[in-house]
């Protein structure tokens, strides 16, 4: 696709539900990340996919998350019995390789928890 | 390891006065950099990135940096602020997959 899409943009869970975040990143695009962005402060990371294989999941803040991306390409973020801490924005990027390269991001996926 | 240290949290300038937004980094050798801009409710958005071909970067909207080895900085700036300017900035940088982000500057803008 043109963009980094994320969905849903909006999400109000209740605490204790679990959530399920999808990311389609560009086509083609090898990497893979996922960051966590709280109110105010600047995203920090969680994950990262080297096309179907998860590298690095140290940012994960608790076996509650888990990350996929099964084929390759789209990546689903799920968040099991979702705790008011985990109210953010969840935000996807993709590269075409690493370091050097422009990493493109999606518009979030916005979490509240109640 | 790679850093960016982002040396204002907040920056307000007037419209059409010059925008210096400042971004050091710490590496052990040549680094990739980045800055974004985050406008509210939005994701971000490359401006410019710098990878060792020219010192002085041009982006889009009017923004440049200048890389400075001796001065382990690359700020960011823009001669003449616009209404439209106002957002969060951030510098980033790159070791090997991993992107660390500074801990952002907004830049607000007066009319």
């Amino acid at each position: 696709g043109a963009g980094v899409s994320q969905s849903p943009r909006y999400k109000v869970a209740k605490r204790g539900q679990d959530v399920a975040l999808r990311c389609d990143p560009i086509s083609g695009h090898v990497s893979l990340f996922w960051y966590q962005q709280a109110l105010g402060q600047g995203p920090e990371f969680l994950t990262y996919f080297q096309n179907e294989a998860q590298l690095d999941k140290s940012g994960l803040p608790s076996d509650r998350f888990f990350a996929e991306r099964p084929e390759g390409s789209v990546s689903t973020l799920k968040i099991q019995r979702t705790q008011q801490e985990d109210s953010a924005v969840y935000l996807c990027a993709s590269s075409a390789g690493q370091g050097g390269n422009t990493i493109y991001f999606g518009e979030g996926s916005w979490l509240t928890v109640v | 390891a790679q850093s960016v240290t982002q040396l204002d949290s907040h920056v307000s300038v007037s419209e059409g006065t010059p925008v210096l937004l400042r971004c050091n980094y710490s590496s052990s050798y040549s680094p990739s950099l980045f800055w974004y801009v985050q406008h509210p409710n939005k994701g971000l958005q490359l401006l410019l990135k710098y990878t060792s071909a020219a010192t002085l970067v041009k982006g889009i909207n009017g923004f440049e940096a200048e890389f400075k080895k001796s001065e382990t900085s690359f700020h960011l700036t823009k001669p003449s602020a616009h209404m439209s300017d106002a957002a969060e900035y951030f510098c980033i940088t790159a070791g090997g997959y991993k992107y660390i982000f500074g801990t952002g500057t907004r830049l607000k803008v007066l009319a």
